[in-house]
């Protein structure tokens, strides 16, 4: 099973700020891996996938990077809706494995 | 696009649940569903997949032997069957639709959610 791993666990940032987010997988998983957003009391929300494709819909300050084991979401200038849980999520092998996911709370 | 899912709720260890996902607004026949689960508090859990077809299926370790995935595309509708529930199945289940045609990759839409809570 690949683990996927997350850090930090919380990020504290200011709006208008610039957030990075990291996630590492246990292996190569290549560019497949996705991003999701959830906020509080709401179901997940595809971001990226493809490590640095936007989903339909999703802002351009949203973007994603990386490959191999080690991958980047970057949230270029925080808005009071980008507050929530972020998780990587790789589709490169069976089982599909998430991260613990990163917080991004109000500093 | 739409998912909602239905049939959750309180049972006893042991006992058996069925959760259905009903799609609309998509050519539900051509896409692969998934179920993603979440314990209070916790993480994003993958639980199982199927393929547009039904053929293919695919089960997390810890539900393997317990739960079956299957669906009906006349009625655009997926369900996941679960038996011997214990403790640790509770959480909130979501269907979640692929964005695109291969069964494994990221979900593109997903559902509200349904609650699913194993105590006696």
């Amino acid at each position: 099973e690949i683990v996927m791993t997350q850090s930090p666990a919380t990020l504290s940032v200011s709006p208008g700020e610039r957030a990075t987010l990291s996630c590492r997988a246990s292996q190569s998983i290549s560019s497949n891996i996705a991003w999701y957003q959830q906020r509080p009391g709401q179901a997940p929300r595809l971001l990226i996938y493809g490590a640095s494709t936007r989903a339909t819909g999703i802002p351009a300050r949203f973007s994603g990077s990386g490959s191999g084991t080690e991958f980047t979401l970057t949230i270029s200038s925080l808005q009071s809706e980008d507050f929530a849980v972020y998780y990587c999520q790789q589709y490169n092998n069976w089982p599909l494995t998430f991260g613990p996911g990163t917080k991004v709370d109000i500093k | 696009v739409q998912l909602v899912e239905s049939g959750g709720g309180l049972v006893q260890p042991g006992g058996s649940l069925r959760l259905s996902c009903a799609a609309s607004g998509f050519t539900f026949s051509t896409y692969a569903i998934t179920w993603v689960r979440q314990a209070p508090g916790k993480g994003l859990e993958w639980v199982s997949s199927i393929s547009d077809s039904g053929a293919i299926t695919y089960y997390a370790a810890s539900v393997t032997g317990r739960f079956t995935i299957s669906r009906d595309n006349s009625k655009n509708t997926v369900y996941l069957q679960m038996h011997s529930l214990r403790a640790e199945d509770t959480a909130i289940y979501y269907c979640a639709k692929r964005n695109g045609a291969v069964v494994a990759g990221s979900f593109d839409c997903w559902g509200q959610g349904d609650l699913v809570t194993v105590s006696s």
